[in-house]
């Protein structure tokens, strides 16, 4: 199974900072990533797909880039809706597997 | 509205079986593949199986294979997870989700979840 690494694991934030997350992989998958963003209670929100392309609806401050087996989720200026928990996804291999996730938190 | 509906959820023994559904409604559900994937209390996201829209392709995690079931009836659009030889471990809320084609294979949407628990 591909094996999926994030860092850090948690982070404290303002709102308005820059908040990157990174995301690697134990083989490389091109550019089958994706981003999730989980809320406490409610289920994963799909917010990036194919390591950069913004689902439907999500704000433009969040972008994600990379490929291979490293990838970076970028929030240009944190706003307080979006501290949450978020995932990484691989789904180059159909036995899918996550991120442990990152838990970006108020500081 | 899209919507993904689990149901199914609940306290099972050590050992017993639980059998999950998840309703699909506002998309052609016949022509999606599909998955379920559960979260621990406090833990993070692992997926469980995914079943092709024909139920031709059929994968299982290996925490739970031999002992879950994935199938779908299209004509009911929907979801089905059979649960056998149940652990502690195996409780958790589990989500279906729909695997998105145009998506490069995110998940999306998710149903609101279903908590299974097990203990004596």
């Amino acid at each position: 199974d591909i094996q999926m690494t994030q860092s850090p694991s948690s982070l404290s934030a303002s709102v308005g900072d820059r908040v990157t997350i990174t995301c690697r992989t134990s083989q490389s998958i091109s550019s089958y990533l994706n981003w999730y963003q989980q809320k406490p209670g409610k289920a994963p929100k799909l917010l990036i797909f194919a390591a950069s392309t913004l689902q439907s609806g999500v704000p433009s401050r969040f972008s994600g880039s990379g490929s291979g087996t490293d990838f970076t989720l970028t929030i240009s200026s944190l706003q307080p809706e979006d501290f949450a928990t978020y995932y990484c996804q691989q789904s180059y291999s159909t036995r899918f597997t996550f991120g442990p996730g990152t838990k970006v938190d108020i500081k | 509205e899209v919507q993904l509906v689990e149901s199914g959820g609940g306290l099972v023994q050590p050992g017993g079986s639980l059998r999950l559904s998840c309703a699909a409604s506002g998309f052609t559900f016949s022509i999606y593949n599909m998955n379920w994937v559960r979260q621990a209390p406090g833990k993070g996201l692992e997926w469980v199986s995914h079943i092709s829209s024909s139920s031709s392709a059929i994968y299982y995690a290996d925490s739970v294979k031999g002992r879950f079931t994935i199938s779908r009836d299209n004509a009911k659009n929907s979801l089905y997870l059979q649960m056998n030889s149940l652990r502690a471990e195996d409780t958790a809320v589990y989500y279906c989700a729909s695997y998105c084609v145009s998506c490069f294979g995110g998940f999306d949407p998710w149903g609101q979840g279903t908590l299974v628990t097990v203990s004596s």
